[in-house]
């Protein structure tokens, strides 16, 4: 089955300590993104990959770093969480061919940073 | 600053009745229009989308509706149902923008029996 993989679905953590949200596709995508949801602000771009080792800032990237060695995998790294961090998470990912490049998400990661 | 913004946030239908989200953006570059349908605890979803060329597009009981000069695009749902019920997001996409979509703030809709 064609799928975006996120993990883990729910963490609660602390404030500074270091974490990692790990996303996977298996439809052999070259664009990966994330994005945060928010109660009123709807879905906010963190980060975006076009392909291996090509990352980019989205609309919201302080706070988070990303990382693209592989095709399939596109972890969220949050290297000091703090409170306004606690958000429910969202890994996409798509092909870059013109008419084929529906964004397809993953179930999401509902983080809280205490 | 909201490039895309989506009314109304919340909205409650009769089970049969027309659903209706409007979304109206800013950035003239914008040429692809996607609806994107959420249930609760699942990632969003395409549902139906529209590009600037055309004043309509229907799929099933899912219309949307788009005005190039008023800059405005809506979600008409048709014979509402129950499974309806999800959260909304308009959005908008520039070619060449690196597969970027700009997200509107996403309306909740419930269906009533």
């Amino acid at each position: 089955e064609a799928q975006v993989t996120q993990n883990p679905r729910y963490l609660i953590t602390v404030t500074g300590k270091k974490l990692t949200v790990t996303c996977s596709q298996n439809m052999n995508h070259e664009y990966m993104s994330w994005y945060r949801q928010d109660p009123g602000l709807g879905l906010r771009q963190i980060y975006y990959s076009m392909n291996v080792e090509v990352t980019d800032k989205g609309d919201v990237p302080e706070g988070y770093k990303v990382s693209r060695k592989e095709k399939r995998n596109f972890p969220l790294i949050l290297e000091s969480p703090s409170p306004n961090q606690t958000s429910l998470y969202f890994c996409a990912s798509s092909s870059i061919r013109a008419g084929a490049n529906v964004l397809t998400f993953g179930a999401g990661s509902r983080l809280t940073v205490l | 600053q909201q490039q895309v913004k989506q009314s109304p946030q919340s909205l409650i239908v009769q089970k049969g009745g027309i659903s209706i989200i409007n979304c109206a953006y800013e950035n003239t570059a914008f040429d692809y229009f996607p609806w994107y349908q959420q249930f609760p605890g699942k990632g969003p979803a395409l549902l139906i989308a529209i590009r600037p060329d055309v004043s309509e597009k229907k799929e099933g009981r899912f219309t949307i509706s788009f005005n190039k000069s008023a800059k405005q695009f809506s979600l008409h749902i048709m014979d509402s149902q129950p499974g309806d019920s999800a959260t909304y997001f308009c959005a908008a996409r520039v070619t060449g923008g690196g597969n970027k979509l700009t997200f509107g703030t996403g309306t909740q809709l419930k269906v009533e029996l």
